[in-house]
């Protein structure tokens, strides 16, 4: 299994409202991330976990809160989000550095996005 | 920190011809380089990847070449088909202030092959 799902693939909400994006991968990675990607431009790192805790955050607003449950899952949970914050929200995961052996270029693998529409 | 500029940002190629995409990067620590290839809706998806101690890798119609001392890498598509079509996106990886890995991207080049 090289998949990394991701739910849902589309999402609109208001600018009060909470919401949560949902990532999962079994593939056995321990290191999972969250880029955005805005419309024609390349994906933009937020944050990184590794080993279930948070290991780069790259200056995102609160509003966007991560979340590592288990190994296998990453969330993303949305408050108050503005309508700049509209893009496609991209989970990725990759062996971590200490697990990787000399075949092991430690690929990024993605999914396939949560579009996000912010009314 | 690290900064990867990608050229050019559209090509148009006729089927069955070769596209070549170029890619600068900053950082002489950055140790791995992979391309990947994003089709409309989806999620990018890695088509080569190449090391830092490797000057050339292949791939049936893909090939990348390294050239660690200017610094650039580039992307050959031979023999292109319609499927092709898509934006490739170049990207370097280091490691942060903190030792954690960090993948930078470039621009994006939107490959259109004309049937």
């Amino acid at each position: 299994d090289t998949e990394v799902t991701q739910t849902p693939k589309h999402l609109v909400m208001g600018m009060t409202n909470k919401k949560s994006l949902k990532c999962e991968q079994h593939m056995g990675h321990r290191a999972m991330y969250w880029y955005k990607q805005k419309a024609k431009k390349p994906p933009e790192l937020m944050f990184v976990y590794s080993y279930e805790k948070l290991s780069i955050n790259e200056s995102v607003p609160s509003r966007f809160s991560p979340e590592c449950p288990n190994s296998s899952l990453l969330n993303l949970h949305l408050h108050a989000l503005q309508p700049e914050d509209s893009a496609l929200y991209l989970c990725a995961s990759s062996h971590h550095t200490e697990r990787r052996g000399p075949m092991n270029t430690g690929e990024l693998f993605f999914g396939e996005g949560s579009r996000l529409t912010v009314l | 920190g690290e900064n990867v500029e990608q050229h050019p940002s559209t090509l148009s190629v006729q089927e069955g011809d070769s596209a070549v995409i170029k890619c600068t990067y900053s950082d002489s620590a950055s140790n791995y380089f992979p391309w990947y290839k994003q089709e409309l809706g989806k999620g990018p998806q890695l088509i080569i990847d190449i090391r830092s101690n490797v000057g050339e890798k292949k791939d049936q119609r893909i090939a990348v070449t390294l050239n660690k001392t200017a610094k650039h890498f580039s992307l050959h598509i031979t023999e292109t088909q319609p499927e092709d079509s898509a934006v490739y996106f170049c990207a370097a990886r280091t490691i942060s202030n903190f030792g954690n890995e960090k993948l930078t991207f470039g621009t994006g080049t939107r490959l259109t092959i004309i049937p």
